[in-house]
């Protein structure tokens, strides 16, 4: 199973772009990169999920390069309610596939 | 996607007691898996439950103290068994599609343990 690494914690402001980089470097041919979003009392939300390349939906952006190595989940002009811990998963298409959470990045949204 | 409904959202219980959490999806899913996020952590899986097979679970977790139930394609439980205080935590549950385009897997609400 890909190990990701993420940064521990961000901070920024309201308004601000916020770029969150995911470390994935022994990613599996098969394996998809997905980004969850959670707050506290809730279980994960799905934000947005990638092969390659660029994908964009209506909450983010995610940037995958070549190698697939690594991965950034882009949140245009944040608000303070995006303040919330973000995970970086990495799992193969089959239902069966794993799906194994990293340590997450916490997120902290200011005024 | 669909909807996970995780029952109970919180209980208390006393120490050797056991709760049954159960988690029901509004549509047919493959894989349904469980797992515990104690407060301020990431999730830790504890197993993976196929509908008409026994649960597969992960380092640390038996059976004994967390049996699985996966009766059809909608409903699972995970049941806590002669509980400790070390047993408080969130419990929660995820379902992923059969397949197809979407790949991502959704998840319950949570269910909020105290062991007193």
């Amino acid at each position: 199973l890909a190990k990701t690494t993420q940064p521990i914690s961000m901070d920024s402001y309201e308004g601000q772009e916020v770029n969150i980089t995911c470390s994935h470097n022994n990613i599996a041919t098969n394996d998809y990169i997905t980004w969850y979003q959670q707050f506290p009392s809730q279980g994960p939300r799905f934000i947005i999920q990638g092969y390659k390349t660029k994908v964009t939906n209506e909450v983010a952006s995610l940037f995958i390069p070549a190698d697939r190595k690594s991965s950034t989940l882009s949140l245009p002009r944040v608000s303070l309610s995006d303040t919330a811990v973000y995970y970086c998963l990495v799992f193969g298409r089959s239902s069966a596939s794993k799906i194994i959470f990293g340590s997450g990045t916490r997120l902290s949204i200011r005024p | 996607s669909a909807v996970i409904s995780q029952k109970p959202s919180r209980d208390i219980c006393q120490r050797g007691t056991s709760l049954t959490i159960q988690c029901q999806v509004d549509s047919q899913v493959t894989m349904m898996f469980w797992y515990r996020q104690q407060p301020g952590q990431s999730l830790t899986l504890i197993a993976t439950a196929n509908q008409g097979s026994e649960a597969t679970y992960e380092s640390g977790f038996v059976i004994d103290k967390f049996p699985i139930s996966r009766p059809n394609l909608t409903f699972s439980t995970l049941t806590v068994s002669n509980m400790s205080p070390e047993d408080s935590s969130i419990y929660l549950c995820s379902g992923r599609d059969r397949g197809g385009i979407n790949t991502e897997a959704f998840f319950g609400q949570g269910t909020r343990l105290t062991v007193v």
